[in-house]
């Protein structure tokens, strides 16, 4: 099955810096690539998901990167204020097609700091 | 437009009891997902709906657990004799295509 693995488990910014978080995923015939925010108390909430057939996505001050040769991807968000601060979740289907379960990484905690 | 519910939103049991949580999917979402989510972890596959049709069970932990959803829509996870390595927040996703939407979740705690 899937196995996915997300880095740095915890990162720590300056209000108006770039952040970045990596992760890798082990089926080279996984599609699909979501990135979850999760605030505390609350359930993860879709922010921009990316498929097989594109390397990059951008919406606003958020962009993923998709690395299919290195079976890795990245989120990016530019320009980061004190509402980013949360958890930030990958994830890839362990199966293909639509309505697969997902495998998720072991998230992100990102502090942006004033 | 409404998203995911899931009731109640925390649930405490005695160790031994049975619970049963409650999910709302989005209308017209035809499948639908179980995770369970331990403290500091992400979310972990349980068991997959595809209308009425329980397509996946297989990480459901035990024979304590079981999930429903009789009528294609409002789902029921049932976990029977509670243990307390069965706290942790249980999420609700639903799905028309790729995208999978959470519920709030509920957060059981076994005393």
């Amino acid at each position: 099955g899937e196995n996915v693995e997300q880095h740095p488990s915890t990162l720590s910014v300056q209000e108006g810096d770039s952040a970045v978080i990596k992760c890798t995923y082990s089926d080279s015939a996984s599609n699909y690539f979501p990135w979850y925010k999760q605030e505390l108390g609350k359930g993860p909430q879709l922010i921009i998901d990316i498929r097989s057939n594109v390397g990059e996505k951008k919406d606003q001050r958020i962009a993923v990167t998709l690395n299919k040769t290195a079976k890795h991807f990245s989120l990016h968000i530019t320009e980061t204020q004190p509402e980013d601060s949360a958890v930030y979740f990958c994830a890839a289907p362990r199966d293909t097609g639509t309505a697969s379960k997902l495998t998720f990484g072991t998230g992100t905690r990102l502090q942006v700091t004033l | 437009g409404a998203g995911v519910s899931q009731s109640p939103r925390y649930k405490v049991a005695k160790r031994g009891q049975d619970v049963a949580l409650r999910c709302d999917p989005i209308s017209g979402h035809v499948s639908l997902f179980w995770y369970q989510q331990a403290l500091g972890q992400g979310p972990e596959f349980l068991t997959y709906f595809q209308n009425e049709a329980q397509l996946d069970k297989s990480g459901l932990p035990s024979d304590r657990f079981f999930a429903e959803r009789p009528e294609g829509s409002v789902s029921t996870l049932k976990i029977q004799r509670t243990q307390q390595e069965d706290s942790a927040v249980y999420l609700c996703a639903s799905s028309s295509a790729w995208e999978q939407y959470f519920g709030p979740g509920t957060r059981l705690t076994v005393t």
